[in-house]
């Protein structure tokens, strides 16, 4: 296994709800990037975590916000749920340089 | 914005044919140029890259060329076998920022056998 893991692996919310994503970086790793996969789409780029804080931002709506913490691990939270939010959520870990740069597994959001 | 072009969307290679995949890219900062490969329902993974002081690197049949006054990189592979068959993205980092990735919109590669 790659050591960056994703949790759910699988989730289905309602139009409206909120979801929390989660990610394990690999070990050495301080930076976390979120990136959102539409169906037959190259992964979007969301945001990236550094030192708990956010560094740098995608083309996505303040509904979606993330954390780090101290452990390097990280969240994803989505409010006001729409359709279009139904996709493939990876998180990706790397040193701050984008050494090392490992995807998750992925978690797969579907949207009522 | 930054921008990443990736052709052809689908290529369909006879086992033991080349296939080949261009990339072109916007950002002229960009200094890293990864290759992903993606199965079905899978994460992507890391195939080959090359950073913007080389030219071309080669790994066993996966090759990779980048031209940086042209800005476009390619993807060659030999020998194809069946299991190569995925779709691959390009990427380029945005600027000097190591961590964002900007993709193309993927190659479906089909080797038949």
């Amino acid at each position: 296994e790659t050591g960056v893991t994703q949790s759910p692996t699988h989730l289905i919310k309602t139009r409206g709800q909120q979801v929390t994503l989660r990610c394990s970086s690999q070990s050495g790793h301080n930076t976390v990037s979120w990136y959102q996969q539409a169906l037959g789409q190259g992964p979007q780029f969301i945001f990236q975590y550094y030192r708990e804080e956010e560094n740098g931002r995608g083309n996505f709506p303040p509904r979606f916000s993330g954390l780090q913490f101290p452990n390097y691990s990280s969240e994803l939270n989505v409010n006001a749920l729409e359709l279009d939010d139904s996709a493939l959520y990876l998180c990706a870990s790397s040193t701050q340089g984008g050494d090392g740069y490992t995807f998750g597994s992925g978690t797969r959001l579907t949207v009522v | 914005g930054e921008n990443v072009e990736q052709h052809p969307s689908t290529l369909s290679v006879q086992e033991g044919d080349s296939a080949v995949i261009k990339c072109t890219y916007s950002d002229s900062a960009s200094n890293y140029f990864p290759w992903y490969k993606q199965e079905l329902g899978k994460r992507p993974q890391l195939i080959i890259d090359i950073r913007s002081n080389v030219g071309e690197k080669k790994d066993q049949r996966i090759a990779v060329t980048l031209n940086k006054t042209a800005k476009h990189f390619s993807l060659h592979i030999t020998e194809t076998q069946p299991e190569d068959s995925a779709v691959y993205f390009c990427a380029a980092n945005q600027g000097n920022q190591g961590g964002k990735l900007i993709f193309g919109q993927g190659t479906e590669l089909s080797v038949k056998p």
